[in-house]
């Protein structure tokens, strides 16, 4: 089965907390990815990690930190977030070159 | 980011009637075309892909088409179905695993 498990599903954090969200899949996948999606529009790329190694970098502000301490595992590390990042955010996997798999999604509320 | 156009923005059709979604992708695009389905309140769900040496492919009520000289490919939905009212996403891939999805077509079923 193509499973890629988030933690928390839901997660409300003030403007000055430190919060992580964590991504696992087990199927082998070699290139890992976090995506941010708001209500009506598309997943927007965030980070691409491939190997191990952070590949992709769009111009995300540094209050998001990632991180890949294996190839199992991704985290992304949240500090000093503003409302206006409250969305669905989305890891995904893939094999190189072949469709992404997503989690369901951590929903994150910034107040 | 890459750049996926996607039309159109919203569809609905009568229940058992088809339904037609189009994505545009600029050069450089790598040869590989996913679609997705996403659900209220639900992670996309890979549904279809197709690859640069296939012109068409199809699944069931599903098929995707691909003119790569025209860079454009299209994913048709037969006999539609309540069921498939959802958001759906073209996506394309670019060196690095680097894969950017369309604005998204919200088609609606009408019983």
């Amino acid at each position: 089965d193509t499973e890629v498990t988030q933690t928390p599903k839901h997660l409300v954090m003030g403007m000055t907390n430190k919060k992580s969200l964590k991504c696992e899949q087990h199927m082998g996948h070699r290139a890992m990815y976090w995506y941010k999606q708001k209500a009506k529009k598309p997943p927007e790329l965030m980070f691409v990690y491939s190997y191990e190694k952070l590949s992709i970098n769009e111009s995300v502000p540094s209050r998001f930190s990632p991180e890949c301490p294996n190839s199992s595992l991704l985290n992304l590390h949240l500090h000093a977030l503003q409302p206006e990042d409250s969305a669905l955010y989305l890891c995904a996997s893939s094999q190189d070159g072949t469709g992404i798999y997503f989690g369901e999604g951590s929903w994150l509320t910034v107040v | 980011g890459e750049n996926v156009e996607q039309h159109p923005s919203t569809l609905s059709v009568q229940e058992g009637d088809s339904a037609v979604i189009k994505c545009t992708y600029s050069d450089s695009a790598s040869n590989y075309f996913p679609w997705y389905k996403q659900e209220l309140g639900k992670r996309p769900q890979l549904i279809i892909d197709i690859r640069s040496n296939v012109g068409e492919k199809k699944d069931q009520r599903i098929a995707v088409t691909l003119n790569k000289t025209a860079k454009h490919f299209s994913l048709h939905i037969t006999e539609t179905q309540p069921e498939d009212s959802a958001v759906y996403f073209c996506a394309a891939i670019w060196t690095g695993n680097q894969f950017y999805f369309g604005t998204g077509t919200s088609l609606t079923v009408i019983p």
